[in-house]
């Protein structure tokens, strides 16, 4: 069956852009992750999504935000993108949303200039 | 304040030793850990988990020992191959729905031939 499809893979943007990305998670999937991966502070949790709901969100500031779809499909979105905010961002999804069921995606390497 | 850490940073290793990779964790609710792999540019993939009511499970070459009372989990790869090299991620979860995995840093494993 087909895994956790995050689009685009590589983007890059300029400081004080916005940029979205997209994940689709495995049919049948309803809770969707996001998670930042920087060297220093390996991945960190930003939000994840249930039915359309988000249930719990990471310490990161109000400049990330996210979105899930009827379909399941999720959308996070970064606004006034800052130098720091390089990083691989990864969509995890889930049967229910609990630890036991995460797949991974790819990724999105974003890298601002 | 890291609530999973992986104290090693990189472990390298012989072709048909033994690897073994640990993490500490400081939450005393949570309930379920995970084991993951990380090749770059891919998203982690999961390699094991075992719940708290557990002190050992084993999966082929991969053996995960959890030790409660110490807060202490570690990962035995059994023989190590080259094809193991990668980053190895320990994640934790509290188990209730739309909770975070909390992930260590890493520890970056380099099996030689």
């Amino acid at each position: 069956k087909a895994g956790v499809t995050q689009t685009p893979r590589y983007l890059i943007k300029t400081r004080g852009q916005q940029v979205t990305l997209s994940c689709s998670p495995i049919s049948g999937h309803r809770s969707v992750s996001w998670y930042q991966q920087t060297p220093g502070q390996g991945l960190q949790f930003l939000f994840e999504y249930f039915s359309e709901t988000q249930r719990n969100k990471g310490n990161f500031p109000g400049r990330f935000s996210g979105r899930q779809f009827s379909n399941s499909r999720s959308e996070m979105n970064v606004s006034t993108l800052e130098l720091g905010d390089s990083a691989l961002y990864l969509c995890a999804s889930s049967p229910d949303g609990t630890g036991y069921g995460y797949t991974f995606g790819s990724g999105t390497r974003l890298t601002v200039v | 304040d890291q609530q999973v850490k992986q104290n090693s940073p990189s472990l390298s290793v012989q072709e048909g030793r033994i690897s073994i990779l640990n993490c500490d964790y400081t939450n005393s609710m949570f309930d379920y850990f995970l084991w993951y792999k990380k090749y770059p540019a891919e998203g982690p993939t999961f390699l094991i988990s075992i719940s708290s009511i557990k002190d050992k499970n084993e999966d082929g070459r991969f053996t995960v020992f959890l030790n409660k009372s110490a807060k202490h989990l570690s990962l035995h790869i059994v023989p190590s191959q080259p094809g193991d090299s990668a980053v190895y991620f320990c994640a934790a979860s509290e188990g209730q729905a739309g909770t975070a995995l909390i992930f260590g840093k890493g520890t970056t494993l380099s099996v030689s031939s």
